[in-house]
């Protein structure tokens, strides 16, 4: 069955520097998402893209934030200063369209931990 | 902002115990909630996407219900087993935008 994976599974870095989180979606899948979970908190929205672009972004999703799909598989997060609240898990997700009754579906996640 | 709630926080029953969560949630602006079963270390997985009022949906052992119109949605796990045991997720979809907005999950523990 298809399936979202995610690299690295955990990562911890230095307060100030760079991330970038990589997903791979299911690959017929047009549209994507990434998601947070700081721990004890709910999972929260950050960021859908479709065709290249943002479709829409989070309050969290500052100009620290960036996504891309630098080719046909992989789709990315970067964080570029990474700040001690930045730590949480998370979430890529993929779906084939944007209707309220299509799932999304969930890869396994990256836990960031900055110290 | 949009609040959705899951009780209760946390769950723990014996092996063939039924079960049964609540997800409650604005019911103005509502188009679709979706459950989702978390385990520890693995993705997230799909359970239901219930979109009609009085919607029932069944998965062997788990059923899920909806009342959009009171705003609630029950998952009921029938005889319980350790291999239930994981965090349970339910998330509105309002369709002004493509996001989930998610309740905080109710873990649950299934004691053998």
């Amino acid at each position: 069955e298809p399936e979202v994976t995610q690299t690295p599974s955990h990562q911890v870095t230095q307060m100030g520097q760079e991330v970038i989180l990589r997903c791979v979606p299911i690959s017929n899948h047009l549209y994507f998402y990434w998601y947070r979970q700081i721990l004890g908190q709910k999972v929260e929205f950050l960021v859908s893209f479709y065709n290249n672009e943002i479709s829409e972004k989070s309050e969290i999703f500052d100009d620290q934030f960036s996504v891309e799909r630098p080719d046909g598989s992989n789709f990315t997060l970067k964080i570029r200063s990474t700040k001690l609240e930045d730590s949480a898990m998370y979430f890529c997700a993929s779906s084939g369209n944007t209707a309220f009754q299509e799932t999304q579906y969930f890869g396994p996640g990256t836990r960031l931990l900055v110290l | 902002i949009l609040n959705v709630e899951q009780s209760p926080q946390s769950l723990h029953v014996q092996e063939g115990d039924s079960t049964n969560f609540t997800c409650s949630f604005p019911s103005s602006n509502f188009y679709a909630l979706h459950w989702y079963r978390w385990e520890t270390a693995k993705s997230p997985e799909a359970l239901f996407v219930m979109t009609l009022n009085g919607d029932e949906k069944k998965k062997g052992r788990i059923s899920a219900t909806l009342n959009t119109k009171e705003g609630y949605s029950y998952l009921y796990i029938k005889g319980s087993q350790p291999e239930d045991s994981a965090t349970y997720l339910c998330a509105i979809y309002t369709g002004a935008n493509s996001k989930l907005t998610f309740g905080k999950g109710i873990t649950l523990s299934v004691r053998p």
